[in-house]
Parts: C-alpha cells; sequence; structure tokens
C-alpha cells in the first residue's frame, strides 16, 4: 500500500540555519505530493505541493521538487525563522480527491 | 468563510460511553474526510464522503464507530463504548469539488481523552 517515511525529529536549529526534512514515499502509479504544517494550537494547513514529476513546490521560503527517480519530496529553507517552529508532515494522495497519506511528522525548533 | 469547524474543541469521557462529535466543512466543498491522530504519529485516515455518500472506510474504523452526512453539509463522527485506545485527536478535512488534488483544509480537531 501507499506509505510515507519522513525522517524522525525533533530538529533544532538556529534562526537563519538551513533546514531540511527528508521525505520519501511508496506508492502506486503517479501520486500527488504535499507538505503540511501544523503550528502550535493550530489545525494542520497546505504549505507546498507538487502533482508530477519534477514539479517543485514553495511558499513562504520553503521549496520541495517531486523527484520521481528517487521518490523522494524533501523540503528545503534557506534560512529559518522562529516562526517556523512547527511540526512538519509529509503526504501522499495517488490519485483525484483520495484520502492523504501522512508521514509520522517531524517536529522542528528554531531558536533565537 | 470561517474555515472547516470542529465540535467540541475537547471531551473527556468515561471509559464505555458513547460520544458524539461533529464537523461542519467549509460551505462548498463536498468532499469531507475523518482522522485520527494519536502523539507523535502523522493523521490516519478514518472515513470519506463525497456529499451524503459515505465511499470509504479504512480498517482502522471498527464497528464502534460510525459517521454520517445527512444533507451533505455536516458531519457526525460518534464512538460507541469508548476504550482508552480511542483516545485521539479527531480530525476533519474538507476538499472543494473542483479539479483533482485540490487542497484539503483541516479543522482543528476534536481532542478525546478516555479515562
Amino acid at each position: 500500500g501507499n506509505s510515507v517515511t519522513q525522517m524522525e525529529g525533533p530538529v533544532t536549529l538556529s534562526e537563519e540555519a538551513f533546514l531540511t526534512i527528508n521525505c520519501t514515499y511508496t506508492a502506486t502509479g503517479y501520486p500527488s505530493l504535499f507538505w503540511y504544517v501544523q503550528y502550535p494550537g493550530e489545525g494542520l494547513q497546505l504549505l507546498l505541493k507538487a502533482t508530477k514529476a519534477d514539479d517543485k513546490g514553495s511558499n513562504k521560503g520553503f521549496e520541495a521538487t517531486y523527484r520521481k527517480e528517487t521518490t523522494s519530496f524533501h523540503l528545503e529553507k534557506g534560512s529559518v525563522q522562529v516562526s517556523d517552529s512547527a511540526v512538519y508532515f509529509c503526504a501522499l494522495s495517488d490519485r483525484g480527491n483520495t484520502p492523504l497519506v501522512f508521514g509520522k511528522g517531524t517536529r522542528l525548533s528554531v531558536i533565537a | 468563510d470561517t474555515g472547516v469547524s470542529q465540535d467540541p474543541r475537547h471531551k473527556i469521557t468515561k471509559r464505555g460511553q458513547n460520544v458524539t462529535f461533529r464537523c461542519d466543512p467549509i460551505s462548498e466543498h463536498n468532499r469531507l474526510y475523518w482522522y485520527r491522530q494519536t502523539l507523535g504519529q502523522g493523521p490516519e485516515f478514518l472515513t470519506y464522503f463525497q456529499n451524503e455518500a459515505q465511499l470509504e472506510k479504512s480498517r482502522l474504523l471498527s464497528d464502534r464507530f460510525s459517521a454520517e452526512r445527512p444533507k451533505g453539509s455536516f458531519s457526525t463522527l460518534e464512538i460507541q463504548r469508548t476504550e482508552q485506545g480511542d483516545s485521539a485527536m479527531y480530525l476533519c478535512a474538507s476538499r472543494t469539488k473542483q479539479g483533482p488534488n485540490t487542497e484539503a483544509f483541516f479543522g482543528q480537531g476534536t481532542r478525546l481523552t478516555v479515562v
């Protein structure tokens, strides 16, 4: 079945450090890939998405590129801020609007 | 539009009691999903509605769980004879009918504690 594996946290970085959160997936067909973020006390929000191979999703300085050859969708940001502290979830949907399959989440803490 | 809303936000119940949660999706969204999230895990899919039709149910959804969406608007999730293992955050999400791979909007969840 479909699954998502992401690096375990917690990840602690200093402000302005470079961030990478690894995500790999297993799926039949050609899934769409998503990163969701959950800030403290809030619901899940879509951060970015990519729907086909080599697509790059980007938002708020975060980027992720859909790599079909390595079945990966790693999240990156060049310079993190304290306000980026949250839990990040990688997810996939393998066709149309089928239910999302999530990874376990990675907690990021950014310290000033 | 205020987004997806869930009620209650928190529920503490004794083992063996029944509980019911409500989800109000974004008004023009015809797809509605329920997920369960436990500590340190990502959300796990429970069930999915398109309008009032329940199209898919996870194996996680035991026969103590039932969900409805009677008029294709709000949805309820009922858990009968609650067990301590049911303690979790229950999330609702909705999606528009327009186009594939559209964004799922999540509510803030209902946190259930079974004591």
